[in-house]
């Protein structure tokens, strides 16, 4: 199946900027995902991106699209404790049945 | 404006027993997803149904493990003779019909083995 990584930790101090990158092998995908799990909870969807773009913003957040080397970013800029959490980046299966997940990328933000 | 609704949110069995976990989709989502997420793992893709049929179980063990959507109610994972490794969340994801459509995932069930 396809694979898409992402690493493990991030801490950054609150009022920085936040990236989390991914990397996925698919190249087929149509769309790509950013999803967000707070303890406890279930994945939150953050934002997506179509593979035609290369920039998405919406509000704190940019996602960045590097098709060739299959490179996937999130920005979060003005980073607040709030946005501590496990974020994931998926793929859609070139079937569209079902997506692919990252290990995800735990984000601490340091007060 | 209820989300995916998961329940319950957390069961405990012993081994040999039987698990149902059920999952309501969003309002208006046909299309209905099974993951699993052992701890400090991503989300493994287990199945994808809509109403009254299996399209896509490639991810699903192929013993003691079933799922279905039926025509009213929830759709239902059902894992018969649990065992130790079955111990994990288990997310439902629900979507409208249509290839660009996000998945909109449910708050899990947790599903402890004695």
């Amino acid at each position: 199946g396809e694979d898409v990584e992402q690493s493990l930790f991030l801490s950054v101090r609150e009022g920085d900027s936040s990236v989390i990158n991914c990397t996925y092998t698919d190249s087929s995908s149509t769309y790509l995902y950013w999803y967000k799990q707070e303890p406890g909870a279930g994945l939150q969807l953050l934002t997506y991106i179509f593979s035609n773009m290369d920039m998405k913003q919406d509000q704190r957040l940019t996602v960045l699209l590097n098709k060739k080397d299959k490179h996937l970013s999130l920005r979060i800029a003005d980073t607040q404790t709030g946005d501590s959490a496990i974020y994931f980046c998926a793929e859609r299966g070139n079937t569209g049945n079902q997506f692919y997940f990252g290990t995800g990328t735990s984000l601490t933000v340091i007060p | 404006n209820a989300g995916v609704m998961q329940n319950p949110r957390h069961l405990v069995r012993r081994r040999g027993q039987e698990a149902r976990l059920r999952c309501s989709p969003m309002k208006g989502h046909s299309h209905v997803y099974w993951y699993r997420q052992l701890p400090e793992e991503g989300l493994k893709f287990m199945v994808y149904l809509q109403k009254e049929n299996i399209i896509d179980e490639s991810g699903m063990p192929k013993e003691r493990f079933s799922a279905e959507f039926p025509k009213e109610g929830p759709s239902i994972l059902r894992i018969q003779q649990v065992v130790r490794g079955d111990s994990a969340a288990y997310f439902c994801a629900s979507s409208r019909a249509g290839s660009n459509q996000p998945q909109h995932f449910g708050d899990g069930t947790r599903l402890s083995i004695l």
